[in-house]
């Protein structure tokens, strides 16, 4: 069964710290792994994506995430959080034969002043 | 170019009446997805349409809930008898058929008294 465990409902961090915010995922195949933002009373913005290649893929806003196939993880970081990176954050993945996106149930992230 | 919009952005209706929702994706976008957003949850899928493919319906909660699309142009999503755990955001998204990651809409937040 495909699903993606995203373990923390709130991750808060303090401006100019880095933050990782994080994602498993478990899919039949190789994996189409994403993460996307949500602001308030907004629909979901796309961060970036894993499909092949390498590990560490880079995204919007200064958000990169490592894809790690042994951990069958896919972790959100960004070296310095910004108060303007808060948000509800979303890991989704995708089998590589399979139309249907699963999301994770999401993580608030607080970034204080 | 035009992003994936969605109507109306809000829908107060009363138990037991019947609601459409619409969804107009991006020009081009084959792929159409529907899904649902309980406050403070992630999202939930509720159907796929692919071209003039049969649609994924596997996601659909109750037979209340139905979904049209004609060729690659707008959905809708109908409610039928509403209940008040329907009351969500109702969010559209779409992408090209050889593309791997989603444009959302804005969602439309329906609330059922």
């Amino acid at each position: 069964a495909q699903s993606v465990a995203q373990p923390e409902d709130q991750v808060k961090v303090a401006e100019g710290n880095p933050l990782t915010v994080k994602c498993t995922y478990s899919v039949s195949g190789n994996p189409y792994l994403f993460w996307y933002v949500q602001y308030p009373n907004r629909g979901l913005q796309f961060l970036l994506k894993y499909i092949t290649g390498d590990n560490l893929v880079k995204g919007s806003y200064g958000f990169e995430a490592e894809f790690n196939k042994s951990q069958t993880s896919f972790h959100l970081k960004k070296p310095s959080a910004l108060v303007s990176d808060s948000a509800l954050y979303f890991c989704a993945v995708r089998g590589y034969n399979f139309n249907k996106f699963y999301f994770g149930s999401g993580t608030k992230l607080n970034v204080k002043p | 170019g035009a992003g994936v919009s969605q109507s109306p952005s809000n829908k107060v209706t009363e138990k037991g009446k019947d609601v459409e929702l619409r969804c107009d994706p991006i020009s081009g976008h084959t792929a159409l997805y529907w899904y649902r957003q309980r406050l403070g949850q992630g999202l939930e899928f509720l159907i796929y349409f692919q071209g003039n493919s049969a649609p994924d319906k596997s996601g659909l909660p109750s037979d209340r809930f139905s979904a049209e699309r004609t060729g690659e142009s707008v959905s809708t999503l109908t409610i039928q008898r509403t209940q008040q755990e329907d009351s969500a955001v109702y969010l559209c998204a779409s992408r090209t058929s050889d593309g791997n990651e989603q444009f959302f809409g804005p969602g439309t937040r329906l609330t059922v008294l």
